[in-house]
């Protein structure tokens, strides 16, 4: 099974602020990687999929970027509504797995 | 596009769960739709997915054998059984629609259904 492991696991930045997050597989899986954002209590959100392409309605200020075994995930403005644990899931191959999980707070 | 999920259930170990998940607002064939569940305070784990189209289903290896995946085209219903659940089943089951086909993103979600087993 493919293995992502994302870092940090988490994170505080103030509002404003560029965050970053990696994710990095354990193979090559192309460009095959969604990101997603769960915020507390509710269910996740789809935000980026094939490592880049934003979803429709989402926000410009979130970029996904990378291909092979290493991505990131960028917020450039962190907002207050941005508070959530972000996760992202490769689709290579079977098994689909996620990281663990990168749960962002403001300062 | 909208998933609504059944309610919060209660079971003991060896029992059986199923899961509805009631699509609304799209082809309802035209897209797959992908089970995850969130065991309390952890991350996602992939569970399987089915196509809505013909019924073409794939499983997470660690649950080959106990779940299975249906859908119901007369009611854009989708259906997620477990059986022999085990303590380590309690979690948070979601269903979800495949958003852009050949990626396997998925969105929207349904709300979740908690399922809690306990003797």
């Amino acid at each position: 099974d493919i293995q992502l492991t994302q870092s940090p696991s988490s994170l505080s930045a103030s509002v404003g602020d560029r965050v970053t997050i990696t994710c990095q597989a354990s193979q090559d899986i192309r460009n095959y990687l969604n990101w997603y954002q769960q915020r507390p209590g509710k269910a996740p959100k789809l935000l980026i999929y094939d490592a880049s392409s934003l979803q429709m309605g989402v926000p410009s200020r979130f970029s996904g970027g990378g291909s092979g075994t290493h991505f990131t995930f960028t917020i450039s403005s962190l907002q207050p509504e941005d508070i959530a644990t972000y996760y992202c899931q490769h689709y290579d191959n079977l098994p689909l797995t996620f990281g663990g999980g990168t749960k962002v707070q403001i300062k | 596009v909208q998933l609504v999920q059944s309610g919060v259930e209660v079971k003991k170990p060896g029992a059986s769960v199923k899961v509805s998940c009631k699509a609304s607002g799209y082809t309802f064939t035209n897209f797959g739709i992908t089970w995850v569940r969130q065991a309390p305070g952890q991350g996602l784990e992939w569970m399987g997915w089915i196509s809505a189209d013909n019924g073409d289903t794939d499983y997470a290896q660690q649950l080959q054998g106990r779940v299975t995946m249906t859908t119901d085209t007369s009611t854009n219903t989708a259906y997620m059984e477990l059986r022999s659940l085990r303590f380590d089943d309690t979690a948070l089951y979601y269903c979800a629609r495949v958003a852009v086909v050949g990626t396997s993103a998925v969105d929207p979600w349904g709300q979740g259904t908690l399922v809690t087993v306990s003797s």
